[in-house]
């Protein structure tokens, strides 16, 4: 069946603009997670939904950042005010859920703040 | 923070076997041990898990030692495709997250 799909796949802004990641999960997947990895570095987490809910935010690096998932299937992203140290890969990554599911991760959006 | 130990880097025959090692001594009894790989520019890329048993499926084996304080991927014949960064997680048990560290590079010579 289809992965993680996310859109879009490269994003360029600038510094100060507002930007919206979406995130396609596998179908049936109840749980959906953000990571970020910047050039160099392992994927680190940023937020876990379990339906609609935010089970788990303690990734998000400040208030600047934010996201949703109000359907409990496409989520997005939300990034204001950004700033050139937002630029990374944001993968999303989905999971049937549970505490111990094998999570599957889409292609990710490579963002540049200029 | 990752609590798992991987070397940066490491170099692999093609067709011979990449024996990829993994410390993780503050593992918890009930915290499994996953494998991702991630090619470059892709998202990583699930290979195995296990908890107690060695675990085989059709990418990889997975070696677990008995006091479960280390582990080794094995990928049985190397080809060029296989070239990647390895990532070796614990996972934890009190959330979801993965906390994926820095990974091994493994590159697969011709």
């Amino acid at each position: 069946g289809a992965g993680v799909s996310q859109t879009p796949s490269n994003k360029v802004t600038e510094k100060g603009k507002y930007v919206e990641l979406r995130c396609d999960p596998i179908s049936g997947h109840t749980a959906l997670y953000w990571y970020r990895q910047s050039l160099g570095q392992g994927p680190e987490f940023l937020i876990y939904f379990q339906g609609t809910g935010a089970a788990d935010d303690s990734g998000l690096p400040n208030d600047r950042f934010f996201a949703v998932r109000p359907e409990g299937s496409v989520s997005t992203l939300k990034i204001q005010r950004t700033e050139r140290g937002d630029s990374a890969v944001y993968l999303c990554a989905s999971s049937l859920g549970g505490a111990q599911e094998t999570q599957y991760f889409g292609p990710g959006t490579r963002l540049l703040v200029l | 923070d990752a609590k798992t130990t991987q070397p940066p880097s490491m170099d692999c025959a093609e067709g011979r076997a990449a024996n990829l090692p993994c410390n993780h001594s503050t593992i918890s009894g009930n915290e499994y041990v996953y494998w991702y790989r991630q090619i470059h520019s892709q998202g990583p890329q699930y290979i195995i898990h296990g908890l107690k048993n060695n675990e085989t499926n059709e990418m990889a084996s997975l070696i677990i030692t008995e006091d479960r304080k280390s582990s080794t991927l094995i990928l049985p014949h190397a080809t060029l495709r296989d070239t990647a960064v390895y990532y070796c997680i614990v996972r934890l048990n009190t959330g979801n997250q993965f906390y994926f560290g820095t990974g091994t590079s493994l590159t697969v010579i011709p």
